[in-house]
């Protein structure tokens, strides 16, 4: 049964900072993990979607990288801004299923 | 293109009673989730379909959940008799099968069940 976990639940940074936010899975033999962004009392919004067969993703200030044998992903945000205030989720999609497996995400608070 | 449409956004409702949620997926998708969120068990898949047709409802935690999709454009997912137990988030989501494309997530219905 795939797993996902992100490690840390919660972090705090001042403003200006580059951080890692780290999402590992057990079975390696995904299709594709996507990051997504949640902010409180809302949906989720799909940041990055990494296919199996990439080893990074970017969108402007975010960068994911995938190590699938190893089973891990990071989300890299740099020159971090108050606006990026909110809980980040990675979900991944094992090979021969559908549905997506979402870890517990991480709430990200950025300081002025 | 609109988005995952979900409907309504809020719902309080008393125990017992019977509540609908709607899915409106973006025209073109095959697939279509419906996942709940608690604080205690993060995001959960309940059921999904394909091409109208529930794939996997082991998700369902009980006979009072239930799910339908008579058309590609909409879907409910109902529970009844309610229970307090029940309150959470529902995430409706829709994708293209192709293992190239992501998943969309609606805005959510955040049900309370007094």
């Amino acid at each position: 049964k795939q797993e996902v976990t992100q490690i840390p639940a919660a972090l705090s940074v001042p403003e200006g900072e580059n951080l890692v936010l780290n999402c590992s899975f057990t079975d390696s033999a995904i299709y594709n993990l996507q990051w997504f962004r949640q902010d409180p009392g809302k949906g989720l919004t799909s940041l990055l979607l990494i296919q199996s067969s990439q080893r990074e993703q970017t969108s402007g200030r975010l960068n994911a990288s995938l190590d699938k044998s190893s089973g891990r992903s990071t989300l890299y945000i740099a020159a971090s801004q108050p606006g990026d205030s909110a809980t980040y989720l990675c979900a991944v999609r094992a090979q021969g299923a559908q549905k997506l497996v979402f870890g517990q995400g991480t709430r990200l608070t950025i300081n002025p | 293109d609109a988005g995952v449409i979900q409907s309504p956004r809020h719902e309080v409702t008393e125990m017992g009673q019977e509540v609908t949620l709607r899915c409106k997926p973006i025209s073109g998708h095959d697939y279509l989730f419906w996942y709940r969120q608690t604080m205690m068990r993060g995001l959960e898949l309940l059921i999904y379909f394909n091409n109208n047709v529930p794939i996997d409802d082991s998700g369902m935690p009980e006979d009072r959940f239930s799910a339908k999709m008579p058309n590609a454009s909409f879907s409910t997912l109902k529970i009844q008799p309610s229970e307090p137990r029940d309150s959470a988030v529902y995430f409706c989501a829709s994708s293209l099968g192709r293992i190239l494309y992501g998943y969309t997530f609606g805005s959510g219905t955040r049900l309370t069940v007094v």
